[in-house]
């Protein structure tokens, strides 16, 4: 199993605060990539990392931010939770390229926000 | 851009039965073509993949053939056993524009009854 470890695992928050999620890694791999998975919608990308201090949006990245400052930690940040950010996150790591564009998720985090 | 459609579920089979469940894609390269699996409670994890026509992936008696032709990438086993209940993804990596960002299909949930 890839090496890759999610924290915390479950988190209840109230509407308003800041909550961090922190993703790692042992695998040395260059991409990594937070997702939010709801019934309905599938998997949804909401930033993704190409490298350390290199990050980008995904199609859901409005009230999240996220940083990458070593290459095995991947933290994703929402800066004032609401409601409708209650979901499953995932995190998932690539190294990119050809055969190797498999990705590895991580076990997940059940995030509610009342 | 590129696309991932598969047949929506739940698809309910009695152990023993055959399953098939459609993947079809759009892609503006040439994209390697997978399929994951989610077991309840748990992150996504690679179940087979293709890296280029007339491949086929094969896992866990699972097989998928990568057709070019018909833009396909069909997910089959013999013989379902209860174990396989699970939701499974089709998914592709097209590297041609230089950005490695999987596209994901909506998940097909697969329920098998004793």
């Amino acid at each position: 199993d890839a090496g890759i470890t999610q924290s915390p695992r479950h988190k209840v928050t109230e509407t308003g605060t800041p909550v961090t999620l922190r993703c790692h890694q042992t695998e040395n791999h260059r991409y990594m990539y937070w997702y939010r998975q709801d019934p309905g919608h599938g998997l949804r990308l909401i930033h993704y990392s190409y490298g350390v201090k290199d990050t980008d949006k995904g199609e859901v990245s409005d009230g999240y931010s996220v940083s990458r400052s070593k290459t095995e930690d991947f933290l994703l940040t929402l800066e004032s939770a609401t409601s409708s950010q209650t979901s499953v996150y995932f995190c998932a790591i690539g190294m990119a390229g050809g055969s190797t564009d498999t990705q590895y998720f991580g076990p997940g985090t059940r995030l509610t926000v009342l | 851009g590129n696309s991932v459609t598969q047949m929506e579920g739940p698809v309910t089979l009695s152990e023993e039965a055959f399953l098939t469940i459609n993947c079809t894609y759009t892609a503006t390269g040439y994209p390697s073509l997978f399929w994951y699996v989610q077991y309840p409670g748990e992150g996504l994890q690679l179940l087979l993949k293709a890296t280029k026509a007339d491949d086929k992936g094969s896992n866990k008696g699972f097989e998928a053939t990568y057709r070019k032709e018909t833009t396909s990438f069909h997910l089959e086993k013999g013989s379902v056993q209860v174990s396989d209940s699970a939701v499974y993804f089709c998914a592709l990596s097209d590297p041609s524009g230089g950005s490695y960002i999987p596209t994901f299909g909506r998940g097909t949930s697969l329920i098998v009854h004793p």
